[in-house]
């Protein structure tokens, strides 16, 4: 049972260039979140996904796109990428979105982007 | 976006010292988490909170949920090495399909 698995870990690029973040969890949750971390900022939610099939921008969803490619798997995908984009990103499930029970979420270990 | 209000910013402490943070909002929350995160890694679950004026333990870790709830407080007692990192807390309420996150406390012991 791995959890959460994110790859890749690091991850150069220069502006422009374009990328896509996998994440997949082995926990059966069908509640999936992409989150960015930045020094002094907290973690800032970018889009998730409350079940399969649908998805939903969270605070920061500009400069993302998100594909939720079944129970699993949620990537987020940068189409151009911008020396702001440089971030450390996290990917987290829930056994369902919102709910006073089950609503906890478990981080990936996180990808570690710059852009140059 | 809303972040929640997370107090001390940092601690720097000698080992064996009790620690104490805190959280607080201006809209009442129905679930409370508190997470740690290692240098390098992603958060950790630590306590997750679900009643007002509920007290959790997980090992030496303490957390309550404000009988407001509005706030949540976290205490580690005897603190070790490995309590070494940044502590978040997380609001979840009925009507967000989304946690709220505090802006973390950075732990640091002295040696």
């Amino acid at each position: 049972n791995a959890g959460v698995t994110q790859t890749p870990k690091f991850q150069v690029l220069k502006t422009g260039q374009s990328m896509t973040l996998q994440c997949a969890q082995d926990m059966n949750h069908n509640s999936m979140y992409w989150y960015r971390q930045d020094p002094g900022m907290g973690l800032r939610l970018i889009y998730y996904s409350a079940s399969e099939g649908t998805t939903d921008k969270g605070e920061v969803p500009n400069g993302y796109n998100v594909s939720r490619l079944n129970k699993r798997e949620f990537s987020l995908r940068l189409e151009s990428a911008a020396p702001s984009q440089t971030s450390v990103y996290f990917c987290a499930s829930s056994r369902v979105a919102g709910a006073r029970l089950f609503g906890e979420q478990f981080f990936g270990p996180g990808t570690r982007l710059t852009v140059l | 976006g809303q972040q929640l209000n997370q107090s001390p910013q940092s601690m720097f402490i000698q080992e064996g010292e009790d620690v104490s943070m805190n959280c607080t909002s201006s809209s009442i929350f129905n679930t409370w988490l508190w997470y740690k995160q290692d240098p390098g890694e992603g958060p950790v679950l630590l306590i997750a909170l679900y009643k007002a004026g509920e007290l959790t333990s997980n090992g030496r870790l303490t957390a309550q949920f404000g009988i407001t709830r509005k706030d949540s407080f976290l205490n580690i007692s005897a603190s070790i090495p490995s309590d070494v990192g940044i502590y978040f807390c997380a609001g979840l309420d009925f009507g967000n399909e989304k946690l709220t996150f505090g802006t973390g406390t950075r732990l640091t012991i002295i040696p």
